[in-house]
């Protein structure tokens, strides 16, 4: 089946440093989004594109939806320790209309 | 606005046991997804409702899961007879469901129950 690999599966990072992480498609997908979980909770949606090439911001949270529609990334900048948790890419196949969710990277960061 | 709202948040049951959970998505949303959530995974699918008719069933082990949303609002679902490997967060996702409206398609999560099998 369609899989997305979303890299890294873990980080560490320091309280202010920026964070980049992104996910990666054999299939063409239509809408990405990126998800952020903290335990014991369920996901909560961060950023949503709709279009090649977008970029949308969220605060200190931003995205893109890559060119070819087989990837994004999101980047963190000046993290916080309530930046702490799971962050999870979901793409919409452009073929079966299904959300795919990629396994995760786990994001901890030292205050 | 209310969240999508699911009960209980936490069960330990021994395998072969029976369970359901319950559902109730967010207000006028027509749409509604069941996942399971294994540990250290992303979620998987297991089945969406269009109001009360199944879209996508799929990925659904139907010789001992089981589903429904008979007045198409609030939704459950059975686990008959449980495994060990069924242990996992089960998810459920709401949406609008809008064609054509961009964000329309985008899933709210609540947030989940939790099911330990021993």
């Amino acid at each position: 089946g369609q899989q997305l690999n979303q890299s890294p599966q873990s980080m560490f990072i320091q309280e202010g440093e920026d964070v980049s992480m992104n996910c990666t498609s054999s299939s063409i997908f239509n809408t990405w989004l990126w998800y952020k979980q903290d335990p014991g909770e369920g996901p909560v949606l961060l950023i949503a594109l709709y279009k090649a090439g977008e970029l949308t911001s969220n605060g200190r949270l931003t995205a893109q939806f890559g060119i070819t529609r087989k990837d994004s990334f999101l980047n963190i900048s000046a993290s916080i320790p309530s930046d702490v948790g799971i962050y999870f890419c979901a793409g919409r196949s452009s073929n079966t209309g299904k959300l795919i969710f990629g396994q995760g990277t786990t994001l901890q960061v030292k205050p | 606005e209310a969240g999508v709202a699911q009960s209980p948040r936490y069960k330990i049951i021994e395998k072969r046991q029976s369970v359901a959970f319950w559902c109730n998505p967010i207000s006028g949303h027509a749409t509604l997804y069941w996942y399971q959530q294994i540990l250290g995974q992303g979620p998987k699918l297991l089945i969406q409702f269009q109001n009360n008719g199944v879209v996508d069933d799929s990925q659904l082990p139907k010789d001992r899961f089981s589903a429904e949303r008979l007045k198409g609002v609030d939704s459950t679902l059975k686990i008959q007879p449980a495994k060990l490997e069924d242990s996992a967060v089960y998810l459920c996702a709401s949406s609008l469901n809008v064609p054509g409206l961009a964000g329309g398609e985008t899933q709210y999560f609540g947030p989940g129950t939790r099911l330990l099998v021993l």
